[in-house]
């Protein structure tokens, strides 16, 4: 069981947008950064999103992420087969005192 | 180009020990607080610990706590986690990872991870 809660999988069609929800509380997101991360399938995790809305130097504008309250979402905009991935949004949480992940949500390009 | 490679994991016996190893270049490492996460087959990131750049801030998971231990040399640009006392939960794709900025909140390098397997 995560502390973060991830939908475990979403799917849409190329050309289209999706949106992955990331859900938590007030001593994780509700007052921490949020970060997301792209994990392709037998690789290590890539740095999409810091802070809960920025991107890393690389990163196509083609991925966004906001945050309101205790919750978090990640969009992507122009879906690519490409983008078939699983994608883990992540905080600290001052209660735990660690950095907790969600479940991770499973993208699939119909 | 940054790069942090991984080593050290293979299989090991329940209650067993390992060394891992996360060789860090293309960076001031010693610059960088650092930390271990891990992947079990199959499931979702799971953060391990945390060493400052210094080294003497050191957090970890209630999970691994009193059996890892993190660690670093500044002078060898090297991570490494002490793992004993190994148990099967610990079965899993070992990954070191920068820190990006200045709160333990985001992770912007990554190795390619090594796996561990506790089995007998």
């Amino acid at each position: 069981q995560s502390v973060l809660t991830q939908p475990p999988s979403v799917s849409a069609a190329p050309g289209q947008k999706v949106t992955i929800s990331c859900s938590g509380s007030s001593s994780n997101i509700g007052n921490n950064y949020v970060s997301w991360y792209q994990q392709l399938p037998g690789t290590a995790p890539k740095l999409l999103i810091y802070a809960n809305n920025k991107r890393p130097s690389g990163i196509p504008d083609r991925f966004s992420g906001s945050k309101s309250g205790t919750s978090a979402t990640l969009g992507i905009t122009g879906l690519q087969t490409g983008d078939e991935a699983d994608y883990f949004c992540g905080t600290w949480d001052n209660s735990l005192s660690a950095v907790v992940f969600g479940g991770g949500t499973k993208l699939t390009v119909l | 180009e940054v790069q942090l490679v991984e080593s050290g994991g293979g299989l090991v016996q329940p209650g067993g020990s390992l060394r891992l190893s996360c060789a860090a270049s293309g960076f001031t490492f010693s610059s960088y607080e650092m930390n271990w996460v891990r992947q079990a087959p199959g499931k979702g990131l799971e953060w391990v610990s945390y060493i400052s750049s210094t080294g003497y801030t050191i957090v970890y998971a209630d999970s691994v706590k009193g059996r890892l231990t993190i660690s670093r040399d500044n002078a060898k640009n090297s991570l490494y986690l002490q793992m004993n006392s190994l148990r099967a939960e610990d079965t899993a794709v070992y990954y070191c990872a920068r820190v990006w900025g200045t709160s333990n909140e985001a992770f912007d390098i990554w190795g390619q991870g090594t796996m561990v397997t506790v089995s007998s």
